[in-house]
């Protein structure tokens, strides 16, 4: 089963409002989150490092008020996309790394983000 | 991170074992290369990696050349839900980031 998990899966929200997506990280503890974006028939883009305790790191290009990530706790690390416009329209994808299944990095479902 | 070249896609019969290579000739020696799959619509779902020795899971096969400069993943007898896009990507390591390339398209036919 999986081992990171998204929510909301699916989201529509309306433009200028903001939405938050969550990433957990199941039955282990993950100090570093990963954030990628993805648009249609492209690749996987990454936006952020999420780090626990402390602020994340962005990828150039990347606006970090724009995208704004907090990692609370050792399992779980949120995005929220602020003042959505529909160019944000995308799917977006959590990723984090097991050091005690052979640092192996486990991806989420991925949230699907619907700006109108 | 070292750069990787996969071809673009590549068929494969239902019921054939799936070769799919992967060329990594500016790998360092602490990074790792790893193999995620992309069906349409879903998260990124992880294969196997490995850093010198050759692997093998319940999934796949990763055969990883004595030069360490290309691998090919094996997937031993292909059905039609092996259909997805193939990520060969290397990773330093105590990074976990992961930058993906295009992958290969494969395609298993019946």
């Amino acid at each position: 089963g999986a081992v990171v998990s998204q929510h909301p899966s699916r989201v529509i929200c309306k433009s200028g409002t903001s939405v938050k997506i969550e990433c957990r990280s199941l039955d282990f503890q993950a100090t570093t989150m990963f954030w990628y974006r993805q648009f249609p028939k492209q690749s996987l883009m990454l936006m952020a490092t999420s780090n626990e305790g402390s602020k994340a790191t962005y990828e150039q290009g990347v606006e970090k008020d724009k995208f704004l990530i907090n990692h609370a706790s050792l399992t779980l690390s949120t995005l929220t996309v602020t003042s959505a416009h529909p160019e944000d329209s995308s799917f977006y994808i959590c990723s984090a790394e097991d050091r005690g299944r052979r640092n192996t990095i486990y991806f989420g479902e991925g949230s699907w983000l619907t700006v109108v | 991170d070292a750069k990787t070249t996969q071809p673009t896609s590549m068929d494969c019969a239902e019921g054939r074992a799936a070769n799919l290579p992967c060329n990594h000739s500016t790998i360092s020696g602490n990074e790792y290369v790893y193999w995620y799959r992309q069906i349409h619509s879903q998260g990124p779902q992880y294969i196997i990696h490995g850093l010198k020795n050759n692997e093998t899971n319940e999934m796949a096969s990763l055969i990883i050349t004595e030069d360490r400069k290309s691998s090919t993943l094996i997937l031993p007898h292909a059905t039609l839900r092996d259909t997805a896009v193939y990520y060969c990507i290397v990773l330093a390591s105590n990074t976990g980031k992961l930058i993906f390339g295009q992958g290969t398209t494969l395609q298993v036919k019946p």
